[in-house]
């Protein structure tokens, strides 16, 4: 059973058509929730890490929310430059990666365009 | 300030053979983790690395293993490789300590024929 699911697979949206990710996790004992984007060829770069349940952090166009169940990666007015992979990954010590490693969501794949 | 580092960035070896690959840390940043991407698993974790010492481990076969010297950086090996180890290896890196930020590197990408 996958502990970090993300939704959609992939999403495809018009320049400043808004919308949301979605990365819900079963684990417990949850460390920090990050998310990163992901551009081809290229490693992870990280965007966010969200602690406790209510937590919000933004970032220019992207703003990022935790629960206790779930995390939205919320994208407002997104421009073609936003087209990425966006992962979800958490830290807890019952998860695949340990209390210190990252157990990663199979990301979506946002394309924007203009 | 200069990010994690990784080498080699593309290698191509035969099945049986090994591979070794290198990981340079952010300066100051004593936490290593490696990782392995490919298309149907996504990201899936190996193992992490704190002042010399594996604290964790992912769910892969004996075949792979690490070790990080006292400067922080960290090598990973794959003995005796099969086709499916050709991936995207990647190395994180952190302060190790709660509210830390974990850091990516560009990659390392193993094709094995």
């Amino acid at each position: 059973e996958d502990q970090v699911t993300q939704s959609p697979e992939a999403l495809r949206l018009q320049e400043g058509e808004s919308s949301s990710l979605n990365c819900s996790y079963t684990v417990s004992g949850l460390r920090g929730l990050f998310w990163y984007r992901q551009d081809p060829g290229k490693g992870p770069e990280f965007l966010f890490t969200l602690y406790s349940a209510g937590e919000e952090k933004e970032k220019e166009r992207l703003k990022a929310t935790l629960t206790k169940k779930e995390s939205f990666l919320h994208i407002t007015a997104p421009k073609p430059e936003d087209s990425a992979t966006y992962l979800c990954a958490v830290q807890a010590p019952n998860s695949g990666g340990g209390a210190d490693g990252l157990t990663f969501g199979k990301g979506t794949h946002l394309i924007i365009q203009p | 300030k200069a990010g994690v580092t990784q080498t080699p960035r593309y290698l191509i070896k035969t099945r049986g053979q090994q591979v070794t690959l290198s990981c340079s840390p952010i300066s100051g940043h004593r936490s290593v983790s490696w990782y392995q991407q490919t298309p149907g698993q996504g990201l899936q974790f190996l193992f992490e690395y704190f002042s010399e010492t594996q604290r964790n481990k992912g769910n892969f076969p004996g075949r792979f293993s690490g070790r990080q010297f006292s400067n922080s950086r960290s090598e990973m090996n794959v003995s005796t490789l099969e086709l499916g180890d050709s991936a995207l290896y990647l190395c994180a890196s952190s302060l190790a300590t709660l509210g830390n930020t974990i850091y990516f590197g560009e990659g390392s990408w193993l094709t094995v024929v």
